[in-house]
């Protein structure tokens, strides 16, 4: 079952922060990041394994609850290089497979 | 490493006619994964392998396509007749044990069928 992410875009400028959120109605195990540049391939982020476990990645940052079944990415100090779709991926219980959510438009203007 | 290498980069071709996608995967990865990206039904899952052995094939549309993976080092993705509706971005990606260090992806086909 895909991933619900919210919100579906987001608009900043430069220096501000956002948070993309991604639930579950199955249980989750990890979650995986990645963003996805117009015209380009989705690049990893990073991965989050277990209940509350928080990564980060230059700024960029994420969270991991897994009794809520529901991770969420946060950009702070936004940079025009963070624009880009936003996807969540989860993979199907124990299978290796992702299932990716909609993804989260971002869009840093300067 | 040269990352996930996939070709054509795009494909034009008219309906009915066979279709062959291409991947060469990472040197060492053991999971192979492709994907169609589209507007409407954004990222799904086609088919993986492990160790060259089709795992999971549910998300192949219809009969008219088909994967393949000879070797550890190549992948095709095949349709055959394709159909307008099959015009969308292919993607294949590669993992490596546990998915640990996440996919990575090849930089797409751009398949248009018209």
């Amino acid at each position: 079952q895909q991933p619900v992410q919210s919100p579906q875009a987001v608009i900043l400028r430069e220096g501000e922060d956002a948070v993309i959120n991604c639930s579950s109605s199955k249980a989750l195990y990890s979650v995986h990041w990645y963003r996805q540049k117009h015209g380009e391939a989705p690049v990893f982020l990073m991965i989050l394994l277990k209940g509350g476990e928080q990564k980060g990645h230059e700024k960029i940052s994420a969270s991991f609850n897994e009794k809520k079944q529901q991770s969420s990415l946060y950009l702070t100090a936004s940079q025009l290089s963070y624009s880009g779709t936003y996807f969540c991926g989860t993979p199907s219980g124990s299978a290796r497979q992702l299932t990716f959510g909609s993804g989260t438009q971002l869009t840093v203007l300067p | 490493d040269a990352g996930v290498i996939q070709s054509p980069r795009h494909e034009v071709t008219e309906m009915g006619q066979e279709v062959t996608l291409r991947c060469k995967p990472i040197s060492g990865h053991d999971y192979l994964f492709w994907y169609r990206q589209t507007m409407m039904r954004g990222l799904e899952l086609l088919i993986y392998f492990n160790n060259n052995v089709p795992i999971d094939d549910s998300g192949m549309p219809e009969d008219r396509f088909s994967a393949k993976m000879p070797n550890a080092s190549f992948s095709t993705l095949k349709i055959q007749p394709s159909e307008p509706r099959d015009s969308a971005v292919y993607f294949c990606a590669s993992s490596l044990g546990q998915g640990l260090g996440g996919y990575t992806f090849g930089s797409g086909t751009r398949l248009t069928v018209v």
